[in-house]
């Protein structure tokens, strides 16, 4: 089965850092692109940024460039969303989904990351 | 930035038909990018149910199907199920982004 699983849920502290997860499993997954998407409390999806682990490539959604860092590794088959110091406007859902293509749709998403940062 | 613009709400009664429309401009639909849209039933994770502007995942009913024409994208639900009722988001890709992009996301109402 095709899936990807997330890290579980964390609660931090204004100015903390954080690594959030996505693992890949059921696919090749050097050969399909992963997908960061941000939800934040009653609020729409919004497109944070998108990473190819074959080769790392990364592009970001100006929205979110220096403020997120998103990598991987693929020995692992793992991905990666990460923050230097949490703001309380960090709290959202956070998901990781698969594309084959990066114009194509994401076809495969995971549960979601919950990420709650306050005092 | 939302630079996909889709009602805020649409309503139907059982067994009817819903239109949801996905408004973009010249540097995203308008240039021929594909659009995709999302299910998303509250509480769960978006759900892929048109992709490339008209196709179906399998798994998908046929109730669903999307069309595009000029700068805008519509998906269209036939046969209204309780089921159906979610929010839904149309997605593309900007080329003045440079990356891809959501609209602000429908509610269904049946």
């Amino acid at each position: 089965e095709v899936q990807l699983v997330q890290s579980r849920a964390e609660v931090k502290r204004p100015g903390e850092s954080l690594k959030i997860s996505c693992q890949g499993s059921g696919y090749t997954f050097t050969k399909y692109w992963i997908d960061w998407v941000r939800q934040m409390p009653g609020k729409g999806l919004e497109w944070m940024g998108i990473i190819y682990p074959g080769d790392s490539d990364t592009r970001y959604s100006p929205s979110f460039q220096g403020q997120v860092t998103i990598s991987v590794d693929k020995s692992i088959n793992t991905a990666y969303l990460q923050w230097n110091s949490l703001k309380a406007a960090d709290t959202a859902m956070y998901y990781c989904a698969r594309r084959d293509g990066n114009l194509n749709g994401m076809d495969v998403w995971g549960r979601g990351t919950k990420v709650i940062v306050s005092s | 930035q939302i630079v996909l613009t889709q009602p805020p709400s649409v309503s139907g009664a059982p067994g009817q038909r819903v239109t949801i429309s996905c408004t973009g401009t010249s540097s995203n639909i308008g240039t021929g990018y594909d659009v995709h849209w999302y299910q998303q039933i509250p509480g769960a994770a978006p759900r892929l149910v048109i992709y490339d502007k008209t196709k179906r995942p399998s798994g998908v009913p046929d109730r669903f199907s999307g069309s595009r024409s000029g700068s805008s994208a519509s998906l269209t639900i036939t046969g209204l199920l309780a089921e159906d009722e979610a929010d839904y988001y149309c997605q593309s890709y900007d080329s003045g982004l440079s990356g891809s992009v959501f609209g602000g996301g429908t509610k269904v109402t049946v």
